[in-house]
């Protein structure tokens, strides 16, 4: 069964670092995400891509944030300048729209980032 | 944000019995529900979804119930098995947008006795 897979699992980073988020979403899928989730809180939308532009980005996805997508398989978040406050898992999801109607999104295992 | 509330932290019921978790919202414009379950260290994996168009949708032991003027929906574990035991979400998101970001709840954990 397709999957979407993360990279890495566990990141751990210096507060001030730029860190790099891997994703590599379901092939045929054409709509990308990123949720996070704070130790103890709800998931949270960060930003969501499609046709290779942002599409919709919640106020949490501030300057420090971008997306991309390299190639025809990964999918990647950079925060610029981590703070502490960016300490969460972090998921990726995918899905497909057809014909007006929504597909269900599948998520990433998820990675821990841990801003020290 | 409480677009999207899930007022019990977490539920217990024995195994065989019925696990209900419940699931309000405030968005009128919402029109596309789903369930997730989560696992520990692991990412959300879907359930099951509802349409507006729909008040009940049912997969195999999974039933999600809707009822658009309380704003309310309900997912129905029938039996319940001790393997169900995870976090259970319910998520929103507006059927009319193009973006297809969701918007969850806090989350109820579940936990089926054996």
């Amino acid at each position: 069964e397709p999957e979407v897979t993360q990279t890495p699992s566990h990141q751990v980073t210096q507060m001030g670092q730029e860190v790099i988020l891997r994703c590599v979403p379901i092939s045929n899928h054409l709509y990308f995400y990123w949720y996070r989730q704070i130790l103890g809180q709800k998931v949270e939308f960060l930003v969501s891509f499609y046709n290779n532009e942002i599409s919709e980005k919640s106020e949490i996805f501030d300057d420090q944030f971008s997306v991309e997508r390299p190639d025809g398989s990964n999918f990647t978040l950079k925060i610029r300048s981590t703070k502490l406050e960016d300490s969460a898992m972090y998921f990726c999801a995918s899905s497909t729209r057809l014909a007006g109607v929504w597909d269900e999104q599948f998520f990433g295992p998820g990675t821990r980032l841990t801003v020290l | 944000d409480q677009q999207v509330k899930q007022n019990s932290p977490s539920l217990s019921v024995q195994e065989g019995r019925i696990s209900i978790l419940n699931c309000d919202y405030t968005n009128s414009m919402f029109d596309y529900f789903l369930w997730y379950k989560k696992y520990p260290a692991e990412g959300p994996t879907f359930l099951i979804s509802i349409s507006s168009i729909k008040d009940k949708n049912e997969d195999g032991r999974f039933t999600v119930f809707l009822n658009k003027s309380a704003k309310h929906l309900s997912l129905h574990i029938v039996p319940s098995q001790p393997g169900d035991s995870a976090v259970y979400f319910c998520a929103a998101s507006p059927g009319s947008s193009n973006t297809g970001k969701l918007i969850f709840g806090q989350g109820t954990t579940l936990q089926v006795k054996p």
